[in-house]
């Protein structure tokens, strides 16, 4: 079965410090994967998303996240972090079922960031 | 952009008492969605439907959930007898194809069981 893991559950970075955020994915074949952001008691905003092609996929808010097949990664990244960056942040991948797909989420990451 | 609509935002009822969430998908979508978050944890997917019927819901979506798109624009999740552990965000999504192109969440509705 499809399953994500984000190893982190909390990250702290200084404010204009870089951030990478890990994903691992569990999934047989190539996987359609997803970085959403929630800010609390909100809903979920899609950062980026990578269905094929360059394995480099930009996204909004000056993320970017690699695809690496050869880890089963999908780590999200940031070279520069500002405050409103704080977050929590989840993963996702999608599986598929009988022909019919739905997303799976990791636990999330939260982030905080320091002045 | 077009977006997917939830009503209400916040919804608190009384445990036992039924709850309808109510969504409304970008209008060329196909493949419609709910997903839970307890307060906390992870969004867990609870139901798809495609073609006027369920395609795929997972073992939280038990009998005392129902969907339903009553009349081509809306779609609807019902909780008939509301439990106390019910408590959560609870997100509609839509998409365009099977392969979630165009995969879009609402802004959730926090229902709250007292």
């Amino acid at each position: 079965a499809q399953s994500v893991t984000q190893p982190d559950i909390h990250i702290t970075v200084s404010e204009g410090a870089s951030l990478e955020l890990r994903c691992n994915y569990s999934y047989g074949a190539t996987p359609y994967l997803f970085w959403y952001v929630q800010s609390p008691g909100q809903g979920l905003q899609l950062l980026l998303k990578y269905f094929s092609g360059d394995t480099l996929v930009q996204g909004i808010k000056g993320f970017e996240a690699e695809f690496k097949r050869s880890q089963s990664s999908f780590n999200l990244r940031k070279p520069s972090v500002h405050w409103s960056d704080a977050a929590e942040y989840f993963c996702a991948v999608v599986g598929f079922s009988g022909g019919y797909n739905k997303l799976i989420f990791g636990a999330g990451t939260r982030l905080a960031v320091h002045p | 952009e077009p977006e997917v609509t939830q009503t209400p935002s916040h919804q608190v009822t009384q445990m036992g008492q039924e709850v309808i969430l109510r969504c409304v998908p970008i209008s060329n979508h196909l493949y419609f969605y709910w997903y839970r978050q307890i307060l906390g944890q992870k969004v867990e997917f609870l139901v798809s439907f495609y073609n006027n019927e369920i395609s795929e819901k997972s073992e939280i979506f038990d009998d005392q959930f129902s969907v339903e798109r009553p009349d081509g624009s809306n779609f609807t999740l019902k909780i008939r007898s509301t439990k106390l552990e019910d408590s959560a965000m609870y997100f509609c999504a839509s998409s365009e194809s099977e392969t979630l192109y165009g995969y879009t969440f609402g802004s959730g509705t926090r229902l709250t069981v007292v």
